[in-house]
């Protein structure tokens, strides 16, 4: 059973950059593609960009220029760095394997707040 | 404003039977990419529902159907159960831009 956990700070502020991190157990990393998604407070779900195992991205549109993720496959995780944060980046960030296309696991979710 | 349009609400009562609409474009849904459905309870990550249109992975039981027909998809809940009140997103893939994941804007269904 593959299990993914995030880990990064809680709290950001303004102007700052985003660091979270998704530790992969229970499977290897070296396969499938694996994705960062996130929720603001009573709102839907947004895909952020999604990584393949030999680092190959693909990023939404509307995030593109801010953000950047990358894969270390001797940790068995993946990272998300968003910079320039405003207070519509507080969110619930998810991470999660995709597989055929479909999100098949998710890390139980961590919230980011903005503020200063 | 999502890529996908979905009811922002359904109900029923229990044992009722529901359906939730998922419509895409020409670009997503009537490309050819599959839909899937996924179901978030209150303060949990979203948990696969459907894949590929209409297939349930293992455990989730067959009350959840799944159904795709051009540039629409839906979701059916027979014999509605109070534990399936929660919030249901559905998501697929789209070519416009490159090959990006797209959701649809979620519905929350109500067990009266």
């Amino acid at each position: 059973q593959v299990r993914l956990q995030e880990s990064g700070p809680g709290l950001v502020k303004p102007s700052e950059t985003l660091s979270l991190t998704c530790t992969v157990s229970g499977g290897s990393i070296s396969n499938d593609y694996w994705s960062w998604f996130r929720q603001p407070p009573g709102k839907g779900l947004e895909w952020i960009g999604y990584i393949y195992y030999s680092g190959t991205t693909t990023y939404n549109p509307s995030l593109k220029s801010r953000v950047t993720i990358s894969v270390d496959t001797s940790k068995n995780h993946f990272s998300l760095k968003l910079s320039s944060l405003t207070a519509a980046d507080t969110a619930l960030y998810f991470c999660a394997r995709m597989y055929n296309r479909r999100i098949d696991y998710w890390g139980q979710g961590t919230l980011v707040t903005v503020s200063s | 404003q999502s890529v996908l349009t979905q009811p922002p609400s359904v109900s029923g009562a229990p044992g009722q039977r529901v359906t939730i609409s998922c419509t895409g474009s020409s670009s997503n849904l009537g490309a050819g990419y599959d839909v899937h459905w996924y179901q978030q309870l209150p303060g949990t990550a979203p948990k696969l529902l459907i894949y590929g249109n209409s297939n349930r992975p293992s455990g989730v039981p067959d009350r959840f159907s799944g159904s795709k027909s051009g540039t629409s998809a839906s979701l059916a809940i027979t014999g509605l159960q109070g534990e399936d009140e929660a919030d249901y997103y559905c998501q697929s893939y789209d070519s416009s831009l490159s090959d990006f994941v797209v959701f649809g804007g979620g519905t929350k269904l109500t067990v009266l």
